[in-house]
């Protein structure tokens, strides 16, 4: 079956340091890969996505690489914000259209100033 | 973009009384739905599927008899939380996804954090 394995955290950063969330797949066919940040108290919404291989999608300074090879589509940032502090999950759906999401387990991401 | 809301955003019962919540797509039409349930800390978890006009389907756990999913038109569907008990305590999130050639991805609505008492 489909399953999405991220790095467990919270991760902790200094207002403009870099952010990298390592984000590893497994799936039986073709997947389409995203991003969701979920801010305290709110519902999920799209960062990014991709949806073939050595796509890149790219959201709000945020990016991220389908890498097949190495089943992977790692999050960064180059300068991170106070506001980015959020949970961040990882998912995949099996080819485009009409599919259910598997989610990671999320990553909560905590920036001081 | 598109937009997705719940309804209520959080509600407080007593344990053994039933609780309905919303879920409706704003400006697009959604042939499918799904509900999540999210524990504290901790990825969310797909509970059915709901088309429209036709029976939720469940995932493996969840009871249909205590989730009741209605999804009774095209920008509506409600899931209905039975005799609800403490351990019903969640934040439950919905989400809707355009007919199959639309947009391939699916729009979450804020969540509905219920706590039964």
């Amino acid at each position: 079956g489909n399953s999405v394995t991220q790095m467990e955290g919270p991760v902790t950063l200094s207002e403009e340091a870099f952010l990298t969330i390592n984000c590893t797949y497994t799936a039986t066919g073709y997947p389409s890969l995203f991003w969701y940040v979920q801010y305290p108290g709110e519902g999920l919404q799209l960062l990014l996505k991709a949806t073939k291989a050595d796509d890149k999608g790219s959201n709000k300074g945020f990016e991220a690489t389908y890498r097949k090879e190495t089943t992977s589509f790692h999050l960064e940032k180059g300068s991170v914000q106070v506001s980015d502090s959020a949970v961040y999950f990882c998912a995949l759906t099996e080819g485009s259209g009409y599919s259910t999401l598997t989610f990671g387990k999320g990553t909560m991401l905590l920036v001081s100033p | 973009g598109a937009v997705v809301s719940q309804h209520p955003s959080w509600v407080i019962c007593k344990s053994g009384t039933s609780v309905k919540i919303e879920c409706r797509s704003l400006d697009f039409q959604a042939t499918t739905m799904f509900w999540y349930r999210q524990f504290p800390k901790q990825s969310l978890m797909l509970m059915a599927t709901s088309n429209e006009g036709s029976k939720a389907t469940y995932e493996q756990g969840v009871e249909k008899d205590k989730f009741l999913i209605n999804h009774a038109s095209l920008t509506l569907s409600t899931l209905t939380v039975t005799s609800a008990h403490p351990e019903d305590s969640s934040f439950y999130i919905c989400s809707a996804q355009p007919p199959a050639g639309g947009m391939d991805e699916q729009f979450f609505g804020p969540g509905t954090r219920l706590t039964v008492l």
